[in-house]
């Protein structure tokens, strides 16, 4: 079966840091994988995505590679800011008309001012 | 301007009393979902649905019970609340992406 594995959180990082945020993933197909972003109160958002190998995708300074080779999606930031504070979640959808999402646990990020 | 609605955002309610968490769409999309939201943050498949009158069970096992009458609408129900039902509903469609819903914050006392 499908699976993502996160690191371990919760993560603290002091403004203009540089985040890196490990996302594994098991999958018995080709997969399209996602970063989405949980900020206090609120739902789920689509912070970035890639739905191949070797593609890059990017959103609001924050980048994640699709490595086939390693089966990994790191999520990267070179300056985190306060606002940045949320959950993030790493998932993987295969491409099939009913496939489903599967996330990985998520991580906290508190970024201090 | 959100697509999706959950309402309400937050109920706490007593035990034994059967609630209904709604959730709509404007998107007109086939494919709606519920996850769990666990105080861990982790997130648990407990329904879906691929269109009117389909409705299958998801990854974690829940007490609750979904229907699909109209496209739009994708309610979910507990017959009976329990302290362990408490936690954050979050509903979700699919169209081109997934678009998901601000959540239910469900506190059962």
């Amino acid at each position: 079966g499908n699976s993502v594995t996160q690191m371990e959180g919760p993560v603290t990082l002091s403004e203009e840091a540089f985040l890196t945020i490990n996302c594994t993933y098991t999958a018995t197909g080709y997969p399209s994988l996602f970063w989405y972003v949980q900020y206090p109160g609120e739902g789920l958002q689509l912070l970035l995505k890639a739905t191949k190998a070797d593609d890059k995708g990017s959103n609001k300074g924050f980048e994640a590679t699709y490595r086939k080779e390693t089966t990994s999606f790191h999520l990267e930031k070179g300056s985190v800011q306060v606002s940045d504070s949320a959950v993030y979640f790493c998932a993987l959808s295969e491409y099939r008309a009913n496939s489903k999402l599967t996330f990985g646990k998520g991580i906290t990020l508190s970024v201090r001012p | 301007e959100a697509d999706i609605y959950q309402t309400p955002r937050y109920l706490v309610i007593g035990t034994g009393k059967k609630i209904t968490l709604e959730c709509s769409q404007t998107m007109g999309h086939d494919k709606m979902y519920w996850y769990q939201q666990d105080p861990g943050m982790e997130l648990h498949l407990i329904h879906y649905s691929y269109g009117v009158n389909s409705t299958e069970k998801g990854d974690l096992s829940s007490e609750s019970t979904v229907s699909r009458i109209r496209t739009e609408h994708f309610p979910l129900t507990l017959e009976s609340a329990r302290p362990s039902h408490t936690s954050q509903y979050l509903c979700a469609c699919r169209g081109d992406g997934y678009t998901f819903g601000s959540g239910t914050r469900l506190t059962v006392v």
